[in-house]
């Protein structure tokens, strides 16, 4: 059974770091593309960045570039997300997905993250 | 970035019925068009994906159609069971992008 389950989620001040995880089971982890997308309060989905199985290509929403990286550790079946200088709209549930060809497959249950003062 | 237009944005229809969403991409992005369902408090869940292949064991009754720019999410007879909010998410490129969601309620 796949499964993806996230850590790192908190209430962090403007302007802070926070370091999210995503541990993997259930597949072949370091064949597959993955995913963090988000998901603000009341709000759509926003895919923040992407990571290619061996982590040579990685991708970024323009809103994150600069600020938030992508990594992964296929030894340790596990995906981050590295986010510095956060801002009060950086504020939403993160969740850890798994890439198909065309398709998000499967997701975790979701981090939430909250930038405020 | 390729933008996503989902409509309408709520729709309110009575069990039985037929319920039509709609996806409109900025730019063509051939059949890289997946569904999504997600109930309150829920992750997604995968519907459909290349814009009209059911993920194996879901209903029947939930198909998906077109290519290019303009896509449709239909829910032949709506149960109960379909109350939720569905996003179209475009794959061709990278940042792959949502639509806003369209939240589908019983009458």
């Amino acid at each position: 059974e796949v499964q993806l389950v996230e850590s790192g989620g908190g209430l962090v001040q403007p302007g802070g770091s926070l370091r999210l995880s995503c541990s993997a089971s259930g597949f072949t982890f370091s064949s597959y593309w993955m995913s963090w997308v988000r998901q603000a309060p009341g709000k759509g989905l926003e895919c923040v960045a992407n990571i290619k199985p061996d982590g040579s290509e990685k991708y970024y929403v323009d809103s994150v570039k600069g600020r938030f990286t992508i990594s992964r550790d296929n030894a340790k079946n596990s995906l981050y997300l590295q986010m510095i200088s956060l801002r009060a709209e950086d504020t939403a549930f993160y969740y850890c997905a798994r890439q198909v060809v065309g398709a998000t497959d499967y997701w975790g249950q979701g981090t939430l993250v909250t930038v405020s003062s | 970035d390729i933008q996503m237009t989902q409509s309408p944005s709520s729709v309110s229809a009575s069990v039985g019925d037929r319920v039509t969403i709609t996806c409109r991409a900025s730019q063509g992005i051939n059949n890289w068009l997946a569904w999504y369902q997600q109930k309150p408090g829920k992750a997604p869940k995968l519907l459909i994906s290349a814009a009209s292949s059911l993920q194996t064991g879901l209903p029947s009754r939930f198909s998906g159609s077109g290519s290019g720019t303009d896509f449709t999410l239909t829910i032949s007879s709506l149960q109960p069971e379909d109350c939720a909010t569905y996003h179209c998410q475009q794959a061709n490129s990278f940042p792959w992008t949502f639509g806003q969601g369209t939240k589908v309620e019983i009458k």
